[in-house]
């Protein structure tokens, strides 16, 4: 199985900030990375498909990049419908995989 | 709009089988996708079950296989899942999905991500 690490776990920002997630394979996937955003009591959305294309109607201030075995979600000038959980998903092969989670927080 | 909604059991005993439908509204089942299931719990996260496209292929984790069976029903627009000899462990939240499946160009594997989801239901494995 692909094991996808993310990092930070959790992060603290205020409105207008611009978050970095991170998010590893440990084998090279190539651009099959999916990023999802999950807020309490809800299930994930999906925002970044294939590591950078935006998924329709998510907002342009998501952006993804990255290839082989490291990814970067970034959220420029950050909302507050923006606090949430973000998952990055590999979608090279099956199983499919997860990481574990980074929670965005207000500081 | 497309939707995607779980039924089911909410409390289901030990080693008995756990039974959920997802029943989609807004699009044919027919037309095209695949169809899945994915739970999440505080200890494993997010974890894929499997999933199914119209005509009946399906694909596992292969750490529950030996459980699960997913089946579609066209003509009433839902998919189904099946977990047989639950323990503890599978005390999750179960969701439903709408999948974009492809052919991974690299190696001709299959793989896909989660493009819609329902809203999920909370399944509890306790006598």
């Amino acid at each position: 199985d692909i094991q996808m690490t993310q990092s930070p776990s959790s992060l603290s920002a205020s409105v207008g900030d611009r978050v970095t997630i991170t998010c590893r394979a440990n084998q090279s996937i190539s651009s099959y990375l999916n990023w999802y955003q999950q807020k309490p009591g809800k299930a994930p959305k999906l925002l970044i498909y294939l590591a950078s294309t935006l998924q329709s109607g998510v907002p342009s201030r998501f952006s993804g990049s990255g290839s082989g075995t490291d990814f970067t979600l970034t959220i420029n000038t950050l909302q507050p419908e923006d606090f949430a959980t973000y998952f990055c998903q590999q979608s090279y092969n099956t199983p499919l995989t997860f990481g574990q989670g980074t929670k965005v927080e207000v500081k | 709009q497309v939707q995607l909604q779980e039924s089911g059991p909410g409390l289901v005993r030990p080693s008995e089988t756990l039974s959920l439908t997802c029943a989609v509204s807004g699009y044919s089942i027919s037309s095209g996708y695949y169809w899945g299931w994915i739970r999440q719990s505080p200890g494993k996260g997010l974890e894929w079950i499997g999933n199914i496209n119209h005509s009946g292929t399906t694909y596992y984790t292969p750490s529950l296989k030996s459980r699960v069976a997913i089946s579609v029903d066209t003509s009433r627009n839902q998919f189904s899942l099946k977990l047989s000899s639950v323990t503890a462990t599978d005390t999750a939240l179960y969701y439903c999905a709408r999948l974009v499946w492809y052919e991974v160009l690299i190696d001709y594997s299959n793989a896909g991500y989660f493009q819609l989801w329902g809203q999920g239901t909370l399944v509890t494995v306790s006598s």
